[in-house]
């Protein structure tokens, strides 16, 4: 029984380019979740899926983060032209409960964007 | 607007006595919270958590206490132990709301 996977567990980019964040669920779980923690925060809701459909994306803070689950397994977070502000660390969690219950965390990406 | 916060960003606690983390909530929406304890470079585990038709919840040396009137909650570890040095985030979720809220967390160290 693997946990929740996430890579690469550290990106480092440049200002303006393009990264991609792959996380990969406990199996079977239909709930997938994307949070992101700041230095000396909590984790702060980005976005959440329910099987292939993203159920609720309102933490998401601009049009350049967009985020995937095609298959209702895998989910992959894009971010788009990144700023210096991005960087995070970016938690994936995945749930078989009611939503909003018991969420597992995966060790999350550090992203550092220079 | 902080929904969950947690005022202590840290407590320092003697081993084998009491460690008491507090959490306050402003949402009275929330219908279930839950602990979460964080190690550097890992990501957050569950811990204990409790529904509002209860006002206590015990696991082990794990007691979380909901006071819904004061819409506050607590995380009592008895007795603590090196091993619960971390980072402890109070969440709450409810009100149709299908995502947990997070505070801002309160760094434990437990001394021998």
């Amino acid at each position: 029984g693997a946990g929740v996977s996430q890579t690469p567990s550290n990106k480092v980019t440049e200002k303006g380019k393009y990264v991609e964040l792959r996380c990969d669920p406990i199996s079977g779980h239909t709930a997938l979740y994307w949070y992101r923690q700041s230095l000396g925060q909590g984790p702060e809701f980005l976005i959440y899926f329910q099987g292939t459909g993203a159920a609720d994306d309102s933490g998401l803070p601009n049009d350049r983060f967009f985020a995937v689950r095609p298959e209702g397994s895998v989910s992959t977070l894009k971010i788009q032209r990144t700023e210096r502000g991005d960087s995070a660390v970016y938690l994936c969690a995945s749930s078989a409960y009611r939503a909003g219950e018991k969420l597992f965390f995966g060790s999350g990406t550090q992203l550092s964007v220079l | 607007d902080q929904q969950v916060k947690q005022n202590s960003p840290s407590l320092s606690v003697q081993e084998g006595r009491i460690s008491i983390l507090n959490c306050d909530y402003t949402n009275s929406m929330f219908d279930y919270f839950l602990w979460y304890k964080k190690y550097p470079a890992e990501g957050p585990t569950f811990l204990i958590s409790i529904s509002s038709i209860k006002d206590k919840n015990e696991d082990g040396r794990f007691t979380v206490f909901l006071n819904k009137s004061a819409k506050h909650l607590s995380l009592h570890i008895v007795p603590s132990q090196p091993g619960d040095s971390a980072v402890y985030f109070c969440a709450a979720s409810g009100g149709g709301a299908q995502k947990l809220v997070f505070g801002q967390g309160t760094r434990l160290t437990i001394n021998p």
